[in-house]
């Protein structure tokens, strides 16, 4: 079955470094989406991106974030200088079909903690 | 503005047991989609269902069941029978028309089913 993979599992950085957290979407999906989850509380959105570019994003997605899709198969979370609130695990999705309908297929996440 | 609330934080129940999961919505949007996740302790995402709000027929997967009912924004979640391997956090989202793909999630349900 197919399915979204990330990595890494867990990455441990230190407050202020760049992290690049990468997914492959499973391959004939359109749509690819960046959630993260602090640890304990909900499941909040982050961006979502099609045909090359964002789509949308939510307050969170300031601009130390940036996504990127830079070969046709890996979709890329950057965070440019990394804050201890960052630590939570991101999650990767994907989905086909149109916009509005269909599930999210997620990844398993990337643990980013921030020390 | 869209919202979920899922206002038990946390379930314990005895194996065999039934249990009802709450999800409660805000949306002014017409046309909308409402989503359970299971996250296991592995911590990965998985979808259970989707439901447009054009449907309101209630749907049954084996031990599982969902009630929708537009009148009292509600779409709850039945596991009939549960299993110590139900034991999980599970997730209600919506995702509306009108703001694009995102799903908002409630903040969750942990229940445990204890042997």
């Amino acid at each position: 079955e197919p399915e979204v993979t990330q990595t890494p599992s867990h990455q441990v950085t230190q407050m202020g470094q760049e992290v690049i957290l990468r997914c492959v979407p499973i391959s004939n999906h359109l749509y690819f989406y960046w959630y993260r989850q602090i640890l304990g509380q909900k499941v909040e959105f982050l961006v979502s991106f099609y045909n090359n570019e964002i789509s949308e994003k939510s307050e969170i997605f300031d601009d130390q974030f940036s996504v990127e899709r830079p070969d046709g198969s890996n979709f890329t979370l950057k965070i440019r200088s990394t804050k201890l609130e960052d630590s939570a695990m991101y999650f990767c999705a994907s989905k086909g079909g149109r916009r509005y309908t269909g599930e999210l297929f997620f990844g398993e996440g990337s643990r980013l903690t921030v020390l | 503005a869209q919202k979920v609330t899922q206002a038990q934080t946390e379930i314990s129940v005895v194996e065999k047991e039934d249990v009802t999961l709450d999800c409660v919505y805000e949306t002014r949007d017409t046309t909308y989609y409402l989503f359970w996740y299971k996250q296991p302790p592995s911590g990965e995402l998985v979808f259970l269902i989707r439901r447009n709000s054009f449907d309101e027929q209630n749907e049954i997967s084996g031990r599982y069941s969902w009630n929708f009912q537009k009148s009292t924004s509600s779409f709850n979640f039945t596991i009939t029978a549960s299993q110590v391997v139900d034991s999980a956090v599970y997730f209600c989202a919506l995702s509306e028309e009108t703001s694009g793909s995102r799903l908002t999630f409630g903040e969750g349900t942990q229940l445990t089913v204890n042997p």
